[in-house]
């Protein structure tokens, strides 16, 4: 089983719907949970973090954690085709310990 | 606030040659970790430095190396290159004081190796 996993995707969502993805994780002691963006050809940008059960809005980003059920998801709202990109899930069991990074998640919002 | 730089940002070696590949982190970050991330196997961690001490360090062969300088900058080498090593290699650094632990990437190094 992997350490992090997210559905390769590609995930197709109509402009202006709600992207919704997800990941899910095997370490029960991790503690904070990280959204990257990553453009074709660009290095991963941070979106948002959460650590917290619960909700984290940002935006049109909302991040939800549920520590019991290892998963975390990402929902995009009002997606826009600048929203289309690979979205990278990470997880970081501890301070000071790697984090590590899920396959990433596909979007294509079509216009 | 500068980013992230990472030096050379693309390089074509041959087998059996060696790189080594610079990595600049942002101001004030003490942290810097390195990862490869190829299309089949995604981002996968090499190892990370802080004080000029590796903390932690991935599934990788002791062809993958590196060190960082009291400046935090930091640089990794690989020796031997094989076709596999063909990836983008991207280095990514964080505050360790009230921090979530969250990284900040360079735009990466592309090695091809033929």
């Amino acid at each position: 089983q992997k350490e992090v996993e997210q559905n390769s995707g590609p995930l197709s969502v109509p402009e202006g719907a709600i992207a919704s993805l997800n990941c899910t994780y095997s370490d029960r002691g991790s503690q904070s949970f990280f959204w990257y963006r990553q453009y074709s050809g660009k290095s991963p940008e941070l979106i948002m973090f959460i650590y917290s059960n619960g909700d984290k809005e940002d935006g049109r980003f909302t991040a939800q954690l549920n520590k019991a059920s290892q998963y975390v998801s990402l929902l995009i709202r009002d997606s826009q085709p600048s929203d289309s990109a690979t979205y990278l899930c990470a997880v970081l069991r501890a301070a000071g310990n790697k984090l590590t990074f899920g396959g990433g998640t596909r979007v294509l919002v079509k216009p | 606030k500068a980013g992230v730089t990472q030096t050379p940002r693309y390089l074509i070696k041959t087998r059996g040659q060696q790189v080594t590949l610079s990595c600049s982190p942002i101001s004030g970050h003490r942290s810097v970790s390195w990862y490869q991330q190829t299309p089949g196997q995604g981002l996968q961690f090499l190892f990370e430095y802080f004080s000029e001490t590796q903390r932690n360090k991935g599934n990788f062969p002791g062809r993958f190396s590196g060190r960082q300088f009291s400046n935090s900058r930091s640089e990794m080498n690989v020796s031997t290159l094989e076709l596999g090593d063909s990836a983008l290699y991207l280095c990514a650094s964080k505050q360790l004081a009230g921090s979530a632990g969250e990284l900040f990437f360079g735009e990466g190094s592309r090695l091809t190796v033929l």
